[in-house]
């Protein structure tokens, strides 16, 4: 089992809507999640963090987390196509290890 | 400005030599971490260094080594016993808050490529 899990995609979704991203670990003891959006090229910038149950909005990024089910979401709502990226669930377990999941592809339609 | 930074940006190499990539933070975080990415690929843990003169293997360390002598710099040598060098490499630093808190901030990376 790998130890963060996300869907390869691509996610399409038409501008406007709501993008429903996830991502699962398999670390019980993990305390702290990001969110990264990572353009082709380039080094992958920071979008969310998280670290209690619940969910945290900023702007029009929600994260969602669920530690009784080792579950954490990103929405987007009202995407743009300058969403358009891959988007990387990053877990914090044991010893600080940092692990990442292999991203999803996210594309926005006109 | 405080950042990190990493060089070369690209890199040529042939096949058998070795090749040291640089890593320097100035945001006086505590850990410091190697990852390698492949196209179309997820970030893979190489390396990291919670303080000074210590550090742990991550999931992909064969073919590679690191120092930690200062707290500012992370250099990744990418030995002759990697078989397939060619990535993406990216360093990240981050400050520990507490236990298992921080973000994680990435350089611009370096790209390998092996002839």
């Amino acid at each position: 089992q790998k130890e963060v899990e996300q869907n390869s995609g691509p996610l399409s979704v038409p501008e406007g809507a709501i993008a429903s991203l996830n991502c699962t670990y398999s670390d019980r003891v993990s305390q702290s999640f990001f969110w990264y959006r990572q353009y082709s090229g380039k080094s992958p910038e920071l979008i969310m963090s998280i670290y209690s149950n619940g969910d945290k909005e900023d702007g029009r990024f929600t994260a969602q987390l669920n530690k009784a089910s080792q579950y954490v979401s990103l929405l987007i709502r009202d995407s743009q196509p300058s969403d358009s990226a891959t988007y990387l669930c990053a877990v914090i377990g044991r010893a600080s290890k940092l692990t990442f999941g292999t991203g999803t592809r996210l594309q926005v339609t006109l | 400005d405080g950042g990190i930074t990493q060089s070369p940006k690209y890199l040529f190499r042939k096949e058998g030599q070795n090749v040291t990539l640089s890593c320097e933070q100035n945001l006086n975080h505590d850990a410091m971490y190697w990852y390698r990415q492949d196209p179309g690929q997820g970030l893979r843990l190489i390396y990291y260094s919670q303080i000074v003169n210590d550090f742990q293997k991550g999931d992909i360390a064969e073919g590679y080594s690191v120092s930690r002598e200062k707290k500012e710099s992370f250099p990744l040598t990418v030995t002759s016993a990697q078989k397939n060098p060619t990535a993406f490499y990216l360093c990240a630093s981050r400050k520990l808050i507490q236990a298992n808190t921080g973000e994680l901030f990435f350089g611009e990376g370096s790209r390998l490529t092996v002839l």
